[in-house]
């Protein structure tokens, strides 16, 4: 079946525009993360939703930052006043939580978004 | 707070051969899955193997394999008969069993495959 997609694949942003990043995680897949890779680094979680309600945000940097996931599906990663060291790939994954695959988490392409 | 820990920024090994990447994380948990995931240059990240903490035999999956030793807390990565297409970044994970879902990856080992 189809996998996480992620989009879009690349943002070029000015420093202090906003943009949103979308995800769309497996069909049937409860849970969904939002991960931050800077540049020869291994992904930060920022976020963690299960269906609609945004149980961890834990890692989101700052309140510039903003996830959502209103349907339980589809979720969208907002980024306000963007700055320069806002600059990275942005993952998302999903799981289903249930059976023996449950705790694997599944990954989308990712966002490369780059501020100038 | 969990950590994980990869000590090879970079491994090279000859097409065929085998090579043993290396990690380890530190947890007061007693319960945690533990993965494997590479990272080729397209970016998409894929799972490689995943080991639960509550089962003592390794787990193994095809050309890989981990050595998992609970009181060492070390979960190292065995590939065998290297092939070009394993060129890739390979970063070690830990989730907790219960509670926080997120994962905590290392810092990623990059694995140069030599023909």
């Amino acid at each position: 079946g189809a996998g996480v997609s992620q989009s879009p694949r690349y943002k070029v942003a000015k420093r202090g525009q906003d943009v949103a990043l979308r995800c769309d995680p497996i069909s049937g897949h409860v849970s969904l993360f939002w991960y931050q890779q800077a540049l020869g680094q291994g992904p930060e979680f920022l976020t963690y939703f299960q269906n609609e309600a945004q149980l961890d945000k834990s890692g989101l940097p700052s309140d510039r930052f903003f996830a959502e996931r209103p349907e339980g599906s589809v979720s969208t990663l907002k980024i306000q006043r963007t700055q320069q060291e806002d600059s990275a790939v942005y993952l998302c994954a999903s799981s289903s939580t249930q059976g023996a695959d449950g705790e694997t988490q599944y990954f989308g392409p990712g966002t490369r978004l780059l501020v100038l | 707070a969990q950590t994980v820990t990869q000590s090879q920024p970079e491994m090279s090994v000859q097409e065929a051969e085998t090579v043993t990447l290396s990690c380890t994380y530190d947890t007061s948990e007693s319960d945690y899955y533990l993965f494997w995931y590479k990272q080729p240059p397209s970016r998409q990240m894929i799972l490689v193997i995943r080991q639960e903490a509550y089962k003592q035999q390794n787990a193994t999956e095809n050309r890989f394999s981990v050595n998992f030793q609970k009181a060492a807390k070390s979960f190292s990565l065995k590939i065998s008969d290297s092939q070009l297409g394993d060129a890739a970044m390979y970063f070690c994970a830990y989730r907790s069993a219960g509670g926080a879902q997120k994962l905590v990856f290392g810092q990623g080992t990059r694995l140069t495959i030599n023909p």
